[in-house]
Formats: structure tokens, sequence, C-alpha cells
């Protein structure tokens, strides 16, 4: 297992469009969770997963924003109707109960 | 309400020497305190945890300090390196939280030759 991935690496859109961003947790990992880092800042919690039940969602987390783990495995992160806002690094990371957060590489957005 | 600070946004070392990086809370509800490094364009790599359980926690280079009553907690590299250069971030979560973290802002860290 070569750790957590995330697809795109990059992504660019324009206002108004809706994009899919997709984590492919730790294999053995249960938790998987995401976070929004902008410039300057540390990453902020958006929401967590523990198998496929979504157990907590940030407030950050507007209606816009929505995510999904189907079967326990994999995680899609989907932001409707974009705004220049949403601009920022998606973090996705996993763990097993009681172990620290595994990141993965992050998907950068950028919305024009 | 930023419940996990860091006041320096960054911090210049000479390789060789002590790297001194500190963090403070306010959510006394937090009892696992973790660093984490980053370098530009990855995510954030595991460094180092201590439990509230614990005030002192050592992994080679890499030591971190809790003190409880003054919510404080630092990490010390010592010998530092310029492979050291790097943004550290501060996390903390708690009990019950589902392992979820509260970030700092981070230090960023240059180690000059």
């Amino acid at each position: 297992d070569t750790g957590v991935s995330q697809n795109p690496r990059h992504k660019i859109t324009k206002r108004g469009q809706n994009v899919t961003f997709r984590c492919d947790p730790i294999s053995e990992h249960n938790r998987l969770y995401w976070y929004r880092q902008t410039l300057g800042q540390g990453p902020e919690f958006l929401t967590y997963f523990q198998n496929e039940a979504q157990l907590e969602k940030s407030r950050l987390l507007s209606d816009r924003f929505s995510a999904e783990r189907p079967k326990g495995s994999f995680s899609t992160l989907e932001i409707q109707r974009t705004e220049q806002g949403d601009s920022a690094m998606y973090l996705c990371a996993s763990s097993q109960t009681g172990t620290s957060n595994t990141f993965g590489p992050g998907t950068r957005l950028t919305v024009l | 309400d930023q419940q996990v600070k860091q006041n320096s946004p960054s911090l210049s070392v000479q390789e060789g020497r002590i790297s001194i990086l500190n963090c403070d809370y306010t959510n006394s509800m937090f009892d696992y305190f973790l660093w984490y490094k980053k370098y530009p364009a990855e995510g954030p790599t595991f460094l180092i945890s201590i439990s509230s359980i614990k005030d002192k926690n050592e992994d080679g280079r890499f030591t971190v300090f809790l003190n409880k009553s003054a919510k404080h907690l630092s990490l010390h590299i010592v010998p530092s390196q310029p492979g050291d250069s790097a943004v550290y971030f501060c996390a903390a979560s708690s009990t019950g939280g589902g392992n979820k973290l509260t970030f700092g802002t981070g230090t960023q860290l240059k180690v000059e030759l």
C-alpha cells in the first residue's frame, strides 16, 4: 500500500461549475477525513467517515458541498456551483481508530 | 475562534543548532497533540505526538514537551538540518472526537548552512 492518494492533483474550473475530487485511503484504515487548507492557514476539518457512515460535518461545509464514501472504501467530495472562495487545497486523510491521520498529497482547486 | 495557535509564523536557525517551535491551545478537551511537517505541494507528514498523560515524548532528533497547566506544547529539533526546512503544524484532538484534528496556522522553519 503506497499511502493515501488523491485525484486530480490540480483542478481549474470556472465559477458556477461543479467539481468532484476522489480520495483513496490506506486500505486497512476505517476512518477517512476531508480538510481544506487556504494560504497562510492550517488545514481545517470539513467532514469524516467511519467506514461508510458520515459521522461529522463542520459548519464550514455549506450545502454546496457533499461527500460520500460508498462501501467504506474510496471517498468523493463534490462542490456544486463553485465560487472563487472555494479556491483552496483539499486534503484527504485516513486513520485507523486511535492513530494519527495520514494525509494524501491534496487536490489544489482554482476557481476562476 | 482559533483553538490552536502558533504565534511565530517563521523561524530561522543555523544548521546544527536547536530549533524550538511553540504552540498554545485553548480547548481543555484536547488530550492528544501532534506535530506535522509540510513541504510545498505535498500533504502534511506526521512527525511526533504526545498524549496528555505524558509531558515529554522523544523520537530521535525530535522531542515534544507538553505543559498542560499552561496549555502549551513545544517541538525541539536537535541538531537542526537543512532538510528540516519546512512548515510545521501543531494539531490537537480529543477523545471521542473521532481523531479529527484541529490545526494551528503553522511555523515556517528555515535551517541555514
